[in-house]
């Protein structure tokens, strides 16, 4: 089953406001991927994070690797309405499991 | 580059019917895979396949049988349509999988209702 619990289920914010959210694993991961699935859309993938510790930034976004490889988080920062969706974490040995999902909807 | 092609996009279904959700990709990739996602949900695993002749169960295999005979193609089978299989289908495809994880291709998606 699913090897990640990931946090908010939902996000409302303003348009300008920031947004984070989080994937948390009991056990050590050796990579996690992370996807936005635009509403009607399918998931796409946006970055892999490998290293202990790595810090990735896409513009806007920015993606982190626990130290002890065993949660992420993707912040992004002053929202637009073209970030509205849902953010997905990639995991598992094979990197077969997503986690539940976090829909960001941004308010204009 | 097609990428990742999957037919029908939308499939309406009475209880107890069969089909046969397509799925193709022209990249070559060895690893195939079919997720169903339900209304605001995350992505659910059902049948995965590491290459051309073998094929095994995710998360959610029950009413479902895949093959896997040639490279391009990751056919998805509802043996017996219940309400509960519907769903939105996604197939996706990645070159490999293991330490070095390849980003997943994804096809749109076969929206599929039964009644």
């Amino acid at each position: 089953g699913q090897q990640v619990m990931q946090i908010p289920q939902y996000q409302h914010v303003q348009e300008g406001e920031d947004f984070t959210t989080y994937c948390n694993s009991s056990t050590t991961l050796s990579n996690i991927q992370w996807y936005k699935q635009r509403p009607g859309g399918h998931p796409v993938f946006l970055i892999q994070l490998v290293k202990s510790g790595e810090v990735k930034k896409q513009k806007r976004l920015t993606f982190q690797f626990g130290e002890a490889k065993k949660n992420s988080s993707l912040h992004i920062t002053a929202t637009q309405t073209t970030d509205v969706g849902t953010y997905f974490c990639k995991t598992g040995a094979n990197n077969l499991f997503f986690g539940t999902g976090t829909r960001l909807t941004v308010i204009p | 580059n097609a990428g990742v092609t999957q037919t029908p996009k939308f499939q309406v279904l009475k209880t107890g019917q069969s089909m046969t959700l397509q799925c193709a990709q022209d990249m070559n990739h060895e690893y195939m895979s079919w997720y169903r996602q339900d209304p605001g949900m995350g992505l659910r695993l059902i049948h995965y396949s590491v290459g051309a002749g073998i094929t095994d169960q995710g998360e959610v295999p029950n009413g479902y049988n895949v093959s896997r005979s040639t490279t391009e193609d990751f056919p998805l089978r509802l043996l017996s349509a219940a309400p509960s299989q519907t769903s939105v289908y996604f197939c996706a495809s990645t070159p490999r999988v293991g330490p070095s994880n390849q980003p997943q291709h994804f096809g749109d998606g076969t929206r599929l209702s039964i009644l």
